[in-house]
């Protein structure tokens, strides 16, 4: 079945760190790039990056340098975003996305997971 | 960055209208413009990409049509399952930007 598993829910501090994994299965891991998506609650969607699966060459929105980081790990067909320095308007479903080069891109996503920031 | 200027925000429609929305791009996107429904807690779906290709299994009630800087979803005959948020995306060029979403009421 293609699809992308991600990781649960997460209640974090502010000023802690969160690391959301996003598993593929499915499909060739490497041949797509994901894209991360967030929602915070009641609004709208917001991208904050892409990050390739083939060779991890990355792309972050404004929100996210400095305190985000994208890796994949080929070997387990998974993706991670880490947000550092975590605030109180961090809080949102977070989103991976399938994506690639083309017009044909946003086709598959995760089931989101929630991050909650609060002390 | 290229905005994404969606119209409405929101309406209230009825089962059978036509509905139309519209995304205006700052910027030329060529057809890297894709639409997403979302039902309240649930994951967006994508309906259309390339600006008017159907995702596979989408009803064809739903259509999409324009290129470059404007755009447009249309629901020919409004169910009752396509009460939701609709999204439109450009990914022509970083960062990508969302629309602010059209929600359609009853």
């Amino acid at each position: 079945q293609v699809q992308l598993l991600q990781s649960g829910a997460e209640v974090k501090m502010p000023g802690a760190s969160v690391k959301v994994s996003c598993k593929a299965s499915g499909y060739s891991f490497t041949t797509y790039t994901i894209s991360w998506v967030r929602q915070a609650p009641g609004q709208g969607l917001e991208w904050m990056g892409w990050i390739s699966a083939f060779n991890g060459d990355r792309n972050y929105a404004e929100s996210l340098q400095g305190r985000g980081t994208m890796t994949t790990d080929t070997s387990t067909a998974t993706a991670y975003m880490e947000l550092r320095s975590l605030r109180p308007d961090d809080t949102a479903v977070y989103y991976c996305v399938r994506d690639r080069s083309g017009p044909d891109a946003f086709d598959l996503w995760g089931q989101g997971t929630m991050v909650t920031v609060s002390s | 960055d290229i905005q994404m200027t969606q119209s409405p925000s929101a309406m209230s429609a009825s089962v059978g209208d036509r509905v139309t929305i519209t995304c205006r791009a700052s910027q030329g996107i060529s057809d890297y413009l894709a639409w997403f429904q979302q039902k309240p807690g649930k994951v967006p779906k994508r309906l259309i990409f390339a600006a008017f290709t159907l995702h596979s299994g989408v009803p064809s009630r739903f259509s999409g049509s324009g290129s470059g800087t404007e755009f447009t979803l249309t629901i020919s005959s409004l169910q009752p399952e396509d009460f939701a948020t609709y999204y439109c995306l450009q990914h022509y060029t970083y960062p990508y930007t969302f629309g602010q979403g059209t929600k359609l009421e009853i």
